[in-house]
């Protein structure tokens, strides 16, 4: 079966500091994989997917940047956090060509 | 763009005291609704997906619902155990478009 591991599970971070967030899959190959952030009483946003290896693509823009360096591994990054990037960090997954994203545990990062 | 609104906000129930969560939506081309069961903290769980009006899927106390321009989520006799906040998104193409969720507190 399929599972999808993130980490950190919660993280602070300082104002500036840079920032790395992992997902890896299980189970399946050349998933599509995804990164949403959820604030408070708000829907999930997304903000990067991917079809393959070094395929991403960004649906908001800002300081945050993604990158897939192995089929099944798709990592959230920034340069310098701000306040505004505190949230839970959702990575999610499904089978190409497939309807339903399944989603991880996800990560809560807050910003100081 | 498209759009998805999820009502009430939160609701409380007492145990056994059936009702229902709206999710209303604007999309162009729908390729799927969805409902996710989202616990404090924690990822969203894949509850159901439903594709044309007049569609129903059913798991233990929850059944769901699709319209043309609404879906609702029926809890029939809830128990504690079903408080969570349920989460209603529409997928046009690639993407999945999420409301803000109903958060469902039963009480014993």
């Amino acid at each position: 079966s399929q599972t999808i591991h993130q980490w950190p599970a919660t993280l602070v971070q300082p104002v500036g500091s840079p920032l790395s967030l992992e997902c890896t899959v299980e189970g399946t190959s050349n998933p599509n994989l995804y990164w949403y952030r959820q604030a408070a009483g708000r829907g999930l946003q997304l903000l990067f997917y991917s079809v393959g290896i070094g395929q991403i693509s960004s649906e908001v823009p800002q300081n945050l940047s993604a990158s897939r360096p192995q089929d099944r591994q798709f990592i959230l990054s920034s340069k310098k956090l701000l306040l505004s990037d505190s949230g839970f960090y959702l990575c999610a997954w499904k089978v190409a060509g497939a309807d339903t994203q399944y989603f991880g545990p996800g990560t809560r990062l807050t910003v100081l | 763009e498209d759009q998805v609104t999820q009502s009430p906000e939160a609701l409380r129930l007492q145990e056994g005291e059936s009702s229902s969560l709206n999710c209303s939506y604007t999309v162009s081309g729908l390729r799927g609704l969805f409902w996710y069961r989202q616990d404090p903290g924690k990822g969203p769980e894949f509850l159901f997906t439903l594709y044309s009006a007049g569609e129903e899927k059913e798991k233990e106390r929850l059944k769901a619902t699709l319209t043309k321009k609404e879906s609702f989520l029926h809890i029939t006799a809830p128990k504690p155990e079903d408080s969570a906040t349920y989460l209603c998104a529409v997928r046009n193409d690639y993407k999945l478009s999420f409301g803000a969720g109903t958060t469902v507190t039963v009480r014993a």
